[in-house]
């Protein structure tokens, strides 16, 4: 199957600092890719599509100007987590669609930690 | 809104016994229905799936069955191995087609699989 990668793979930072967490397809060219955020023990939970060349589209209750994502290319998108607080800790997924179909492959995820 | 139904949360079984995983959408439209395994602390891996012009698919262990009419679909696993333990999630998506809108996956709540050897 296709390859997706995220860097970094856990990150601990301070309050009020920024992250960002990088998506990668490593071996296809992803129009659209997926941002999902997951709790322990719960679900993947959407935050956000991204496509490439535009702006994001995010999910009923999700900040946009606190979760900042940037698909500037057809291999890359960025999700920066601005002034981060402790309840923005949790496992960050990403995911990408692999055209022409809707196969959506995922990354590693990316753990934060705000202390 | 669309919703998607996982059942059972938990499920153990013994090594070589099968395992049976079982999920109810409510959006008639969706006509993708993928199968991903996920590990602790990793993203989760695409192991199957099916659309909606067909009603089984078979890879190797691992079957899904899709009854389009009940709105249900199905994972079967067939000789458990230990390494099968992890938790599995179903999800269910509306394809629309090359060029048309972004689909976006709606999961189940998932189920912890563990294989006792």
């Amino acid at each position: 199957g296709a390859v997706v990668s995220q860097h970094p793979s856990w990150v601990i930072c301070k309050s009020g600092t920024s992250v960002k967490i990088e998506c990668r397809s490593l071996d296809f060219q992803a129009t659209t890719m997926f941002w999902y955020r997951q709790f322990p023990k719960q679900s993947l939970m959407l935050m956000a599509t991204s496509n490439e060349g535009s702006k994001a589209t995010y999910e009923q209750g999700v900040e946009k100007d606190k979760f900042l994502i940037n698909h500037a290319s057809l291999t890359l998108s960025t999700l920066t987590v601005t002034s981060a607080h402790p309840e923005d800790s949790s496992f960050y997924i990403c995911s990408a669609r692999q055209p022409p179909t809707d196969t959506q492959y995922f990354g590693p995820g990316t753990r934060l930690t705000v202390l | 809104g669309e919703n998607v139904e996982q059942h059972p949360s938990t499920l153990s079984v013994q090594e070589g016994d099968s395992a049976v995983i079982k999920c109810t959408y409510s959006d008639s439209a969706s006509n993708y229905f993928p199968w991903y395994k996920q590990e602790l602390g990793k993203g989760p891996q695409l192991i199957i799936d099916i659309r909606s012009n067909v009603g089984e698919k078979k890879d190797q262990r691992i079957a899904v069955t899709l009854n389009k009419t009940a709105k249900h679909f199905s994972l079967h696993i067939t000789e458990t191995q230990p390494e099968d333990s992890a938790v599995y999630f179903c999800a269910a998506s509306r394809f629309i087609g090359v060029g048309g809108a972004t689909n976006k996956l709606i999961f189940g709540t998932g189920t912890l699989l563990a294989v006792q050897p």
